[in-house]
């Protein structure tokens, strides 16, 4: 079974840069996957930040990015502010015609 | 505006049914891909199902042959049928639009506690 590998856990410091990364149990992460990432704060619904690896979803500000780094996909966040204290969640398109999110990365901004 | 507002959750008893409903705004149901996700309490987000503009559907191992997806075009609504529910699918439910393969718009959710 397919495993959708994130950081449990990450820190930044208020105005920093952070790379926040999506891998696979087995093999890597390419385009072909179209990895999404997506904001969650306690009792909210998610909010999409990226699909299709790289694509901003609208009214999302340019601090935050995505790309593909080395076998996996990557969210960065520069400029880090109070307010992206959040779970992070990436998953990914299999070619089964199914999704397969992470376990999601806990941010914390300090 | 677009928008997606789930209804239908509650409590359950094991082996029970129940029908979620998401009526969107803004944007034509039959003409998007749409899925169903959802959150345990605590817990990460798990996709469970989509359903293609040509009605074709797909769904999770985890709830194969007990949720079906399907839309009511007259009432621009999504929908989830969950049968033979388990303690294991207590859950907040989301319904998503999707675009690029990935998930643009989402709903606020509705919870669904299977519990005796």
């Amino acid at each position: 079974q397919t495993v959708v590998t994130q950081e449990p856990s990450f820190s930044v410091s208020p105005g920093g840069a952070v790379t926040l990364t999506c891998g696979l149990s087995s093999g890597s992460v390419s385009t072909n996957y179209y990895p999404s990432w997506y904001q969650q704060t306690p009792g909210q619904a998610p909010r999409t930040l990226i699909y299709s690896t790289n694509t901003r979803s609208s009214g999302v500000p340019d601090r935050f990015s995505g790309s593909i780094l080395g076998n996996k996909a990557a969210l960065t966040i520069t400029g880090a502010q109070a307010d992206d204290e959040s779970d992070y969640y990436c998953v990914l398109y299999m070619n089964s015609g199914i999704w397969v999110f992470g376990g999601g990365t806990k941010l914390t901004v300090l | 505006e677009v928008q997606l507002v789930e209804s239908g959750g509650g409590l359950i008893q094991p082996g029970g049914s129940l029908r979620l409903s998401c009526a969107a705004s803004g944007f034509i149901v039959s003409s998007k891909y749409m899925s169903w996700v959802r959150q345990a309490p605590g817990k990460g987000l798990e996709w469970v199902s989509v359903i293609y503009g040509d009605g074709s559907t797909n769904y999770a191992d985890s709830v194969k042959g007990r949720l079906t997806i399907s839309r009511d075009n007259s009432k621009n609504t999504l929908c989830l049928q969950m049968n033979s529910l388990r303690a294991e699918d207590t859950a907040v439910y989301y319904c998503a639009r999707m675009a690029g393969r990935g998930f643009d718009i989402w709903g606020q959710g509705t919870m669904v506690t299977v519990s005796s």
